[in-house]
């Protein structure tokens, strides 16, 4: 079954430690966004991808990088630049920008301590 | 700039009562809208859309919206809520390639 796969669903880190949150699609679909959710904030955009080897900054990107060297592949990484990292992190893609529906992965909770 | 508001942080609804929850939206066209479903620690799941044409949009799990241009809203309704409906709701509207979301509405269903 195509979709999107987020890893791993609990990540547990040092503060001052970067790391990784792996996104893989197999639906095709060319854009690709990173969100963050805070309790009662709704959802945060803080990187999206149109195509392979472009990305864009969302509204929180400081503190974070991406990478988009394969379609399928969306990969965040959370830098100790990041002040306050500890958060739900949702993967989501979509056909194009065009307006049709984003499909999401099942998250990442990530804590740093 | 365009928003959206969800007025109702929690709702709390007895199981087998009708359900409906608000969404707002701010946006100079005609919007495309979205409303979303998340259960605890899970992703979002599409439960309908609108883009164009009949005011009354159907979706997954007998969920329905109305899409009223006069009153900038797109409510969600379900005429009688499972124990299963737990979870939290989202509206969203597409503006300029992006989408910008409510806050997000917890349901919560009374045995």
């Amino acid at each position: 079954d195509g979709g999107i796969t987020q890893s791993p669903k609990y990540l547990f880190r040092k503060e001052g430690q970067n790391v990784t949150l792996s996104c893989e699609q197999n639906l095709n679909h060319d854009a690709m966004y990173w969100y963050r959710q805070d309790p009662g904030q709704g959802l945060r955009l803080i990187y999206y991808s149109q195509i392979v080897n472009d990305f864009q900054k969302g509204d929180i990107a400081e503190g974070y990088s991406v990478s988009r060297e394969k379609k399928e592949s969306f990969p965040l990484t959370v830098t100790s630049a990041q002040k306050n990292p500890t958060a739900f992190y949702l993967c989501a893609s979509q056909t194009s920008r065009d307006g049709s529906p984003l499909h999401f992965g099942n998250g990442t909770r990530l804590t740093v301590t | 700039a365009q928003s959206v508001t969800q007025p109702d942080i929690h709702i709390t609804v007895s199981e087998g009562a009708s359900l409906e929850l608000r969404c707002n939206y701010s946006y100079g066209a005609t919007p495309y809208l979205f409303w979303y479903v998340q259960s605890p620690g899970q992703g979002l799941q599409l439960l309908l859309k609108y883009f164009s044409g009949d005011t009354l949009v159907q979706g997954i799990k007998g969920f329905e919206a109305e899409f009223k241009r006069s009153q900038s809203s797109f409510n969600l309704r379900k005429p009688s809520v499972h124990w299963s409906d737990a979870a939290e709701y989202f509206c969203a509207v597409y503006s300029n390639y992006q989408l910008i979301w409510g806050a997000g509405t917890k349901l919560i269903i009374k045995p």
